[in-house]
């Protein structure tokens, strides 16, 4: 079975630009979890949706947003783009919505110029 | 909700020695998570031990947990230099069930 995967693996982006990232989570999975992960940090938690239903919001501004498709992949948008926003965005999946294993995609690398 | 902090931030050895980390929290838990994350990649899921078990191995992984002193260990034995990695504690805080990932612990494994 695939792993989580994640696209796109790499992104440049100007200030003040929108950006969608995506993942996919693994066969079978209904949780889906979104991480902003700062250079020498430990990954923050930014979303949880279970069942297409957001479950959970981390300390980031409503210029992020995330929603959950009927197949439980998810998007995460981010907009009016700051140089902060630069950062390793990590994906993971979970069978359940507590108490489980995350199982982590590779990530999407976005730098903000 | 709190952050776990590990101890050492960096940790650098030679192949063949054992490795130790540590990681603290403040608050009850139900159970703790450590992940190994190899340069800057996706994170990878070791060990998940329960708030009411004290220790668990894994090949050449153990982890203990010591609710009395709210602290946890990841002992690696015989390390490799395929160890090389970062290593984070997680686990869910504040009442909610999202893991809190700590820091971290850089360790090197020199072959």
């Amino acid at each position: 079975d695939a792993g989580v995967t994640q696209s796109p693996t790499h992104l440049i982006k100007t200030r003040g630009q929108q950006v969608t990232l995506r993942c996919s989570p693994i066969s079978g999975h209904k949780s889906v979890s979104w991480y902003q992960q700062v250079l020498g940090q430990g990954p923050q938690f930014i979303f949880q949706y279970y069942e297409k239903e957001e479950r959970g919001r981390g300390n980031f501004p409503d210029r992020f947003s995330a929603r959950q498709f009927p197949n439980y992949s998810s998007e995460l948008n981010v907009n009016a783009l700051l140089l902060g926003d630069s950062a390793l965005y990590l994906c993971a999946s979970s069978f359940k919505d507590r108490g489980n294993e995350q199982f982590f995609g590779p990530g999407t690398r976005l730098t903000v110029l | 909700s709190q952050q776990g902090e590990e101890d050492p931030q960096a940790l650098s050895i030679q192949e063949g020695e054992n490795a130790t980390m540590n990681c603290s929290y403040k608050t009850s838990i139900n159970n703790l998570q450590w992940y190994r994350q190899n340069s800057g990649r996706g994170l990878v899921h070791l060990i998940l031990i329960r708030s009411n078990e004290r220790e668990k191995h894994s090949g050449r992984l153990r982890v203990t947990l010591d609710t009395s002193k709210k602290s946890s260990s990841l002992l690696i034995t015989a390390s490799r230099a395929a160890d090389t990695a970062s290593y984070f504690c997680a686990f869910p805080s504040g009442g909610s069930y999202i893991p809190t990932f700590g820091r971290g612990t850089s360790l090197i494994v020199h072959p």
